[in-house]
């Protein structure tokens, strides 16, 4: 099993629907999380880190849950820009432990 | 304003030739981080620096060398013995937090034949 597992998608909704994304981590010790976006052939970019009461950063909703040992990322409203891959990483505790999921890849439609 | 530079942006080699991608950050982070991406898969750790003067093996180190003799600076060598050489490496760069989120350079895409 892999230690940060996201399901690849594509991911293909219209303008101005929701649309959610699971991320699953193997490891219980894990301590912080965050969310990336990369747009195709450019550098990842935090989008937002992901507290344990979960928070909100505009349209975009991020949530953790440790019991089940997955983090969530919800985005409403969706806008044509949200097209992109968004990486899903996950800190055990040190800069060696960090690790990145494979990335989900949504597609906006018009 | 504040970021890190990676150069070049795009990088040709042929076989057998050694290769050094820059990597410079004037954000006053202590921590800065070498990954290499491949089509569909996770970032993974090449090296890593907490300190100056100090680094770290991570994941795939082998065929790869590194420097950080400034805290600014963090060159990585893609040597002859790195047998799959052609990816996309990007730098990044931290506080020393464990909750720090990364900031990345643009990237350097390397292609060997």
């Amino acid at each position: 099993r892999k230690e940060v597992e996201q399901d690849p998608g594509p991911f293909n909704v219209p303008e101005g629907a929701t649309v959610a994304f699971n991320c699953t981590y193997s490891n219980s010790a894990s301590q912080s999380f965050f969310w990336y976006r990369q747009d195709c052939r450019k550098e990842p970019k935090l989008l937002m880190s992901v507290y344990s009461s979960g928070n909100e950063d505009g349209r975009f909703t991020a949530q953790l849950n440790r019991a089940s040992q997955y983090i969530s990322l919800l985005i409403r409203d969706s806008k044509l820009s949200d097209s992109a891959t968004y990486l899903c990483v996950v800190n055990k505790g040190s800069a060696r432990q960090l690790t990145f999921g494979s990335g989900t890849q949504l597609t906006v439609l018009p | 304003d504040g970021g890190i530079t990676q150069s070049p942006k795009y990088l040709f080699r042929k076989e057998g030739q050694n290769v050094t991608l820059s990597c410079e950050q004037n954000l006053n982070h202590d921590a800065m981080y070498w990954y290499r991406q491949d089509p569909g898969q996770g970032l993974r750790l090449i090296y890593y620096s907490q300190i100056v003067n100090d680094f770290q093996k991570g994941d795939i180190a082998e065929g790869y060398s590194v420097s950080r003799e400034k805290k600014e600076s963090f060159p990585l060598t893609v040597t002859s013995a790195q047998k799959n050489p052609t990816a996309f490496y990007l730098c990044a760069s931290s506080i020393t937090s464990v909750n720090s989120p990364l900031h990345f350079g643009n990237g350097t895409r390397l292609t060997v034949t």
